[in-house]
């Protein structure tokens, strides 16, 4: 069965600074990853996909993910934080029966 | 063009007390699902449908009853409401179950069960 763990549950940065938030994912198939961003009392909102056409996928608001098949990882980066980029991102992945699986969350914290 | 949306926004429930939350998408969207949000938990599947007419059970259904008879809409009825359903809600809807399809969310249901 599919599955995602994201690694820290809270990312502190200061403004300016790199955004690294971690996710892993566990498939037997060649997995379908996504990245949502939660705005405070929002729904999400697709970031970026992951769709085998591509290893480094660009999204929305300067963000992008690599998929790594040796790590099994597909972390979201962002070269330099911005003080609206704090929200919750939530790593997901399409299991082959259609269900979307979403990580834990990780709560990015940008500092000025 | 609103996409998903539901109501209410908030809602204060009393234990034993039922209620709908509902979900509309003019998207026509065939695959629609709801989540609960819980901290640290990220999002939980409650039940999911692949079409008008089919629907079956996610991750945490115990509680929750949904139908879906028409494309647009997917209620989803908490019978009994209990403290454990204290929560919020999202619906989302997708163009299919396809591996790749990107899924659409509202902008949730915050619900306090007393």
């Amino acid at each position: 069965a599919q599955s995602v763990t994201q690694l820290g549950s809270h990312v502190s940065v200061s403004e300016g600074a790199l955004v690294l938030l971690r996710c892993n994912y566990s498939s037997s198939v060649p997995p379908y990853l996504f990245w949502y961003v939660q705005y405070p009392n929002q729904g999400l909102q697709l970031l970026l996909k992951y769709t085998s056409a591509a290893t480094l996928v660009k999204g929305i608001n300067g963000f992008e993910a690599e998929f790594k098949k040796s790590e099994t990882s597909f972390h979201l980066t962002k070269p330099s934080a911005h003080m609206s980029d704090a929200a919750e991102y939530f790593c997901a992945v399409r299991s082959n029966t259609g269900k979307l699986i979403f990580g834990q969350g990780t709560t990015l914290q940008v500092k000025p | 063009n609103a996409g998903v949306t539901q109501t209410p926004k908030f809602q204060v429930l009393k234990t034993g007390q039922s209620m709908t939350l509902q979900c509309a998408q003019d998207m026509n969207h065939e695959y629609m699902s709801w989540y609960r949000q819980d901290p640290g938990m990220g999002l939980r599947l409650i039940h999911y449908s692949v079409g008008a007419g089919i629907t079956d059970q996610g991750e945490v259904p115990n509680g929750y009853n949904v139908s879906r008879s028409t494309t647009e809409d997917f209620p989803l009825r908490l019978l009994s409401a209990a403290p454990s359903q204290t929560s919020v809600y999202f619906c989302a809807s997708s163009y299919s179950s396809g591996l790749g399809t990107e899924a659409f969310f509202g902008q949730g249901t915050r619900l306090t069960v007393v």
